[in-house]
């Protein structure tokens, strides 16, 4: 199973809003609404941003937005604040209790 | 309050061993499945494999071609991680996470993660 394809790095200045992509295929992304977005600080856990395409956990910023279209999926932060630079890592369930991780996607606040 | 609390850093000869553990604590530890995801250095995540540790059950990543085994002692909440014939790209920062356990399908606590380095 190849990994999710993410943009290597994307950039914004704060108070702009920035998307990134997370492309899969049929098998994976395209067939299940169970993808999930991790934030990553540097020496730190990741963190659960965004749960079954486009849900939000309790105590996430609503800056914080996803969807899907097909086999990509998408993270939207809006209104880009400094504290949002960090690493950001898609994961889709990829049928038969096997998940998935994209290649991650360093974000740049400017 | 729910955490994972994981062993210290390992640094191991190619071909050994190494084994990581992982107690759970502030939940029921058999009600939801543990996995395992490792980061190499400057790398992304990937994903090993899981542990139902009610049941036992397990089912890993081919990636690994059999050399991970994870264990359970539910007595202690605790979940086991077991990889064989390290060569230096095993170096890694090696992550329990809980599974489904507030939010569907997805990851919600992670444990603060294991560096294990294999160097001779």
């Amino acid at each position: 199973q190849s990994a999710l394809t993410q943009p290597a790095s994307v950039s914004g200045s704060p108070g702009q809003s920035i998307t990134i992509s997370c492309t899969g295929t049929s098998s994976d992304v395209g067939s299940y609404n169970l993808v999930s977005w991790y934030q990553q600080h540097p020496g730190k856990a990741p963190k659960v941003m965004i749960y079954e395409v486009s849900k939000r956990p309790s105590g996430v910023s609503n800056r914080f937005s996803g969807s899907k279209s097909g086999n990509t999926a998408s993270l939207t932060i809006s209104g880009l604040q400094a504290e949002d630079e960090a690493d950001y890592y898609c994961c889709s369930y990829a049928g038969t209790n096997i998940v998935i991780f994209g290649g991650g996607t360093k974000l740049t606040v400017l | 309050q729910v955490q994972l609390v994981q062993s210290g850093a390992e640094v191991k000869k190619p071909g050994a061993s190494v084994k990581v553990s992982c107690k759970a604590s502030g939940y029921t530890f058999t009600s939801y499945t543990m996995h395992w995801v490792r980061q190499a250095p400057g790398q992304s995540l990937e994903w090993m494999g899981w542990i139902r540790p009610d049941s036992g059950n397990t089912q890993f990543s081919q990636n690994f071609h059999g050399r991970v085994t994870v264990t359970r002692d539910t007595s202690a909440s605790t979940a086991y991680m077991e990889l064989s014939s390290l060569r230096s790209e095993d170096t890694a920062v090696y992550y329990c996470a809980r599974y489904s356990g507030n939010y569907r399908d997805a990851f919600d606590i992670w444990g603060q993660g294991t560096m294990v380095t294999v160097s001779s």
